[in-house]
């Protein structure tokens, strides 16, 4: 089936530094949308881009929708302890109603203190 | 506090035991989905629900069933688990095109 290839699969920091994460397709999606997961619970939305080219910031994340529908990259600036967790991207279809997401494998981010 | 609830939290079972893994959400959003999550895999659509009494296959179905009774409820049913069905199950709803809200998930283990 549909793969999306996100990397770096994981990532040690240290806190107040920048970083950055990106998901590549062979598909093109009409949405990319990008979730962050705690330990013990669901992915929570952090993102939603639905234009090519889209360019979104909420805080102190910055997220963009390639121009070719097929690649998105996360961008975290001034790191903080609680940006610990596992992000995902997903690409989105919508087919009938129900949004079909695919998702990529997560990068998983640990940041010292 | 509007969202929603899967049950059990965790479960240990045995091969070939049936399970249903219960869902429900308080948002009225007309679709529902079941997603399983591996390790290096990501998460991985099972069976979705567009609306109230119609289902779909995802891209990871054989060995899971699921209802669509009513609006609120979207059970999963493993009916003869097998130890590859070892897994956390996040169920889902939206109010399409709206995102997609998750649950906390269920954490399957099959002996």
């Amino acid at each position: 089936g549909q793969q999306l290839n996100q990397s770096p699969q994981s990532m040690f920091i240290q806190e107040g530094e920048d970083v950055s994460m990106n998901c590549t397709s062979s598909s093109i999606f009409n949405t990319w949308l990008w979730y962050k997961q705690d330990p013990g619970e669901g992915p929570v939305l952090l993102i939603a881009l639905y234009k090519a080219g889209e360019l979104t910031s909420n805080g102190r994340l910055t997220a963009q929708f390639g121009i070719t529908r097929k690649d998105s990259f996360l961008n975290i600036s001034a790191s903080i302890p609680s940006d610990v967790g596992i992000y995902f991207c997903a690409g989105q279809s919508t087919s009938g109603g129900a949004q079909k997401l695919v998702f990529g494998q997560g990068t998983r981010l640990t940041i010292n203190p | 506090i509007a969202g929603i609830t899967q049950a059990p939290t965790s479960q240990i079972l045995a091969a070939g035991r049936r399970m249903t893994l219960r869902c429900t959400q308080d948002m009225r959003h007309n679709a529902m989905y079941w997603y399983r999550q591996d390790l290096g895999l990501g998460l991985r659509l099972i069976h979705y629900s567009n609306t109230a009494g119609t289902t779909g296959k995802g891209e990871v179905p054989d060995g899971y069933s699921v209802s669509r009774a009513n609006t609120d409820d979207f059970p999963l049913t493993l009916a003869s688990a097998v130890p590859s069905q070892t897994s956390v199950y996040f169920c889902a709803s939206s109010d399409p095109p709206s995102p997609l809200h998750f649950g906390n998930g269920t954490r399957l283990t099959v002996t």
